[in-house]
């Protein structure tokens, strides 16, 4: 069975100084790795996925993540904070469908929610 | 450009009722799924349909129900609403299924059951 965990249910940080968001997963296989976000009252929208190609993996607004294989870690990055990233923030894994055994589905990690001071 | 559509926003049930939650998509997605969101829970998989005419099961299935009769809607019934059901409920969709594909979500409905 696969699953996430994300460090630290609320991450605050300055206006204009790092976002790092961290996410371990746990999986079977090497897996499929993504991190969405959640705008208030909105749903969620997809930052950037990993899918086994480059390990360091670009995204919108600005983000970026990391896949380590030997850390089993997905960390999402910002170099400078602005205030519109205040939001609900998810990683989520899933297992490639040939890899065997069936489809575990996409399984979210319960979320960090980033506070952006001014 | 609608995307994936959810009715209605807001509910509010009593312990017992019935109702349906509407999920349509305009993007000829063979992927649809229902999520439910609780707080400190993340989303949890309730139901979802690799095509029309087939379901199955996700992470949370109990006192739900779903069909696909098209390929554009994909329902989710509650057939008699516990307090326990109490969330808010996120339908999304992908275009091949594939575990790699991004999903696109609806803007979701929050239901209460008192």
């Amino acid at each position: 069975a696969q699953s996430v965990t994300q460090l630290g249910s609320h991450v605050s940080v300055s206006e204009g100084a790092l976002v790092l968001l961290r996410c371990n997963y746990s999986s079977s296989v090497p897996p499929y790795l993504f991190w969405y976000v959640q705008y208030p009252n909105q749903g969620l929208q997809l930052l950037l996925k990993y899918t086994s190609a480059a390990t360091l993996v670009k995204g919108i607004n600005g983000f970026e993540a990391e896949f380590k294989k030997s850390e089993t870690s997905f960390h999402l990055t910002k170099p400078s904070a602005h205030m519109s990233d205040a939001a609900e923030y998810f990683c989520a894994v899933s297992k490639p469908a040939d890899s065997g055994g069936g489809a575990d589905g996409l399984t979210f990690g319960k979320g960090t929610h980033l506070i952006i001071q001014p | 450009n609608a995307g994936v559509t959810q009715t209605p926003k807001f509910q509010v049930l009593k312990t017992g009722q019935s109702m349906t939650l509407q999920c349509a998509q305009d993007m000829n997605h063979e992927y649809m799924s229902w999520y439910r969101q609780d707080p400190g829970m993340g989303l949890r998989l309730i139901h979802y349909s690799v095509g029309a005419g087939i379901t199955d099961q996700g992470e949370v299935p109990n006192g739900y129900n779903v069909s696909r009769s098209t390929t554009e809607d994909f329902p989710l019934r509650l057939l008699s609403a516990a307090p326990s059901q109490t969330s808010v409920y996120f339908c999304a969709s992908s275009y091949g299924g594939g575990w790699d594909e991004k999903l696109f979500f609806g803007s979701g409905t929050q239901l209460s059951v008192l």
